[in-house]
């Protein structure tokens, strides 16, 4: 089946740690995305990448940093310079299209908590 | 700038009962727009997409949404809802010159009464 993977599910971290996450899809999909959820508030944009490496930092790349340098993969690191990492984190893919903005689809998630 | 406002944080409806959920959004050509579905834990699904044509659309799980113009709105609907559907819903809007970015609304959170 194809799909996005992202492990691990549940991730712990001591401050000071940089803790890598993985994104992985078989989709065939040239743009990858990284959000990060908090309680009560929608997605927001940390980093996106539309083609082999190349990506773009987003709303609050602050803090964290990223790869692309297959297709399938999208690894994001959460370094010590981050303020507050403890949050939940989505991985998204999406086809190009010439002329269309079209679905993300996603991941099932990492959660990162920061002991 | 771009934006999307889904105006209710939570919504509670008996199962059964038919659900509308709200989203506006700030653009100014015709956008891409979107609804996905998130259960506690897990990553988000989508339910339907409009692009262009006919303003309203038919998702899965029953699900429809109408594209207004002339409200700058995309609410979703349901006729009958059932204990299943209780999740989270999310509204973005996509568009050609933000860098295929997605603009998102902060969710809604469903709950369903027995």
């Amino acid at each position: 089946d194809g799909g996005i993977t992202q492990s691990p599910k549940y991730l712990f971290r001591k401050e000071g740690q940089n803790v890598t996450l993985s994104c992985e899809q078989n989709l065939n999909h040239d743009a990858m995305y990284w959000y990060r959820q908090d309680p009560g508030q929608g997605l927001r944009l940390i980093y996106y990448s539309q083609i082999v490496n190349d990506f773009q930092k987003g709303d609050i790349a602050e803090g964290y940093s990223v790869s692309r340098e297959k297709k399938e993969s999208f690894p994001l690191t959460v370094t010590s310079a981050q303020k507050n990492p403890t949050a939940f984190y989505l991985c998204a893919s999406r086809a190009w299209v010439a002329g269309s903005n079209n679905e993300q689809f996603f991941g099932p998630g990492t959660r990162l908590t920061v002991l | 700038a771009q934006s999307v406002t889904q105006p209710d944080i939570h919504i509670t409806v008996s199962e059964g009962a038919s659900l509308e959920l709200r989203c506006n959004y700030s653009y100014g050509a015709t956008p891409y727009l979107f609804w996905y579905v998130q259960s506690p834990g897990q990553g988000l699904q989508l339910l339907l997409k409009y692009f262009s044509g006919d303003t309203l659309v038919q998702g899965i799980k029953g699900f429809e949404a109408e594209f207004k113009r002339s409200q700058s709105s995309f609410n979703l609907r349901k006729p009958s809802v059932h204990w299943s559907d209780a999740a989270e819903y999310f509204c973005a809007v996509g568009a050609m010159d933000s860098n295929y970015q997605l603009i998102w609304g902060a969710g809604t959170k469903l709950i369903i009464k027995p």
